[in-house]
């Protein structure tokens, strides 16, 4: 099976600027996640699909921060404008469903530096 | 909210010993679940081992094995025969019921410990 996929690797940007991240979960994995990770902290859910509906965004900064999951498959993640305290690895997850027996499987993290 | 505190910023171990791992949570709920996570140089998150707070029993994955107190609310992972390859950063994780209460939310996660296993 097919892990998530994220991109980009890296990313350096000004701030002020703007800056998208791209996620593929696992195939049939109906619920996405967005975890912040600032370095040094443990992740910090951003926000959680449950196929293209929001479940929970409570801690996504709505002013600057976006997300989207057109047609319940791939999600991106949208900063503008970008601010220094931003620079952090953007992880995304998937799993089957929602729920404690459902492992969320992860990607291997976009990590943003703003200048 | 829930809170996991992990207080071990960096535990260093030599290859083929024991190692523990502290976690402290704090909840006012009953049921929940805990969980011990691995992040190597890859940034990938991998999931080591799961404990359901109704089990008095605590879970074991080979080399890896917890001690859960639930009234001290405390959660520990054991490494045992370290390995090379279990160098990374391991996070504790913490899911409880959604603000709704009818069904389980959000992973919280701690502060991570850094592991380093020395030849």
């Amino acid at each position: 099976e097919a892990g998530v996929a994220q991109s980009p690797r890296y990313k350096i940007i000004e701030k002020r600027q703007s800056v998208a991240f791209w996620c593929n979960p696992i195939s049939g994995h109906a619920t996405l996640y967005w975890y912040q990770q600032i370095l040094g902290q443990g992740p910090k859910l951003l926000i959680q699909f449950q196929n293209n509906g929001v479940v929970d965004d409570s801690q996504l900064p709505k002013d600057r921060f976006s997300a989207e999951r057109l047609k319940g498959v791939d999600s991106t993640l949208k900063i503008q404008p970008a601010k220094l305290e931003d620079s952090a690895v953007y992880l995304c997850a998937s799993s089957l469903e929602t729920g404690p027996d459902s492992p969320l499987h992860f990607g291997n993290g976009t990590r943003l530096t703003v200048t | 909210a829930q809170t996991v505190t992990q207080s071990q910023p960096e535990m260093s171990v030599q290859e083929a010993e024991t190692v523990t791992l502290s976690c402290t949570y704090d909840t006012s709920e009953s049921n929940y679940y805990l969980f011990w996570y691995k992040q190597p140089p890859s940034r990938q998150m991998i999931l080591v081992i799961r404990q359901e707070a109704y089990k008095q029993q605590n879970a074991t994955e080979n080399r890896f094995s917890v001690n859960f107190q639930k009234a001290a609310k405390s959660f520990s992972l054991k490494i045992s025969d370290s390995q090379l390859g279990d160098t990374a950063m391991y996070f504790c994780a913490f899911m409880g019921r959604d603000a709704g209460g009818t069904s389980y939310g959000k992973l919280t996660f701690g502060q991570g410990t850094i592991l380093t296993v020395h030849p």
